[in-house]
């Protein structure tokens, strides 16, 4: 069975602060995808980033980068120079299989809030 | 740029009516879904529709709900006797073809009273 897990419910920096969100998944499946989305307080879901399981480069976009480790089932997310606008809830999200159109199961989200 | 649009963005509706939720997929989108968040909660999966037909469904989507796509463009999410658990926020998804990540419409907030 899959699982999300987000151990982290709340978080609180200071703006410019680096902050990391944990992901820890669990999947018997060798091939599968994982995501991060954002919600904001206005309460859509943003696409962040997706990975497949074959793809074990970490990645930087801007402040933001991802840690992806077989090894301990973990796609960590780290903020670099927090800022307010990055106050929202973060959800890490994973889909089996190879069709990479199988539903998403989300983790219960890290509600991230940036003190100016 | 193109995004998954949704109607209306908050709904209140007295409990045993029937809801219609709407959602217009981004034009090139071949997979569509429904998720809902219970206020506070995580993102549930609902039901997946491909190809006119859907694809997979979650113990959620149960026999009070259904999918349509009446015409080529909206995909609705039909509540058909509303109860108060039913209470959350919808969400409309849609995925250009596999391989591809989901774009999320901004939801649909449904309070039932």
């Amino acid at each position: 069975a899959q699982k999300v897990t987000q151990a982290q419910t709340e978080i609180s920096v200071v703006e410019k602060e680096d902050v990391t969100l944990d992901c820890v998944y669990e999947t018997r499946d060798t091939t599968y995808y994982l995501f991060w989305y954002k919600q904001p307080p206005s309460g859509e879901l943003v696409f962040l980033i997706r990975r497949n399981s074959f793809d074990e480069q970490n990645e930087i976009s801007g402040r933001y980068s991802w840690n992806f480790q077989k090894s301990t089932s973990s796609f960590n997310f780290t903020i670099t120079a927090s800022q307010v606008v990055d106050s929202a809830v973060y959800f890490c999200a994973l889909s089996e299989g190879n069709s990479g159109n199988t539903p998403l199961v989300f983790g219960k989200g890290t509600r991230l809030s940036v003190i100016a | 740029e193109p995004e998954v649009t949704q109607t209306p963005s908050h709904q209140v509706t007295q409990m045993g009516q029937e809801v219609i939720l709407r959602c217009v997929p981004i034009s090139n989108h071949l997979y569509f879904y429904w998720y809902r968040q219970i206020l506070g909660q995580k993102v549930e999966f609902l039901v997946s529709f491909y190809n006119n037909e859907i694809s997979e469904k979650s113990e959620i989507f149960d026999d009070q709900f259904s999918v349509e796509r009446p015409d080529g463009s909206n995909f609705t999410l039909k509540i058909r006797s509303t109860k108060l658990e039913d209470s959350a926020m919808y969400f409309c998804a849609s995925q250009e073809g596999e391989n591809t990540e989901a774009f999320f419409g901004q939801g649909t907030r449904l309070t039932v009273v």
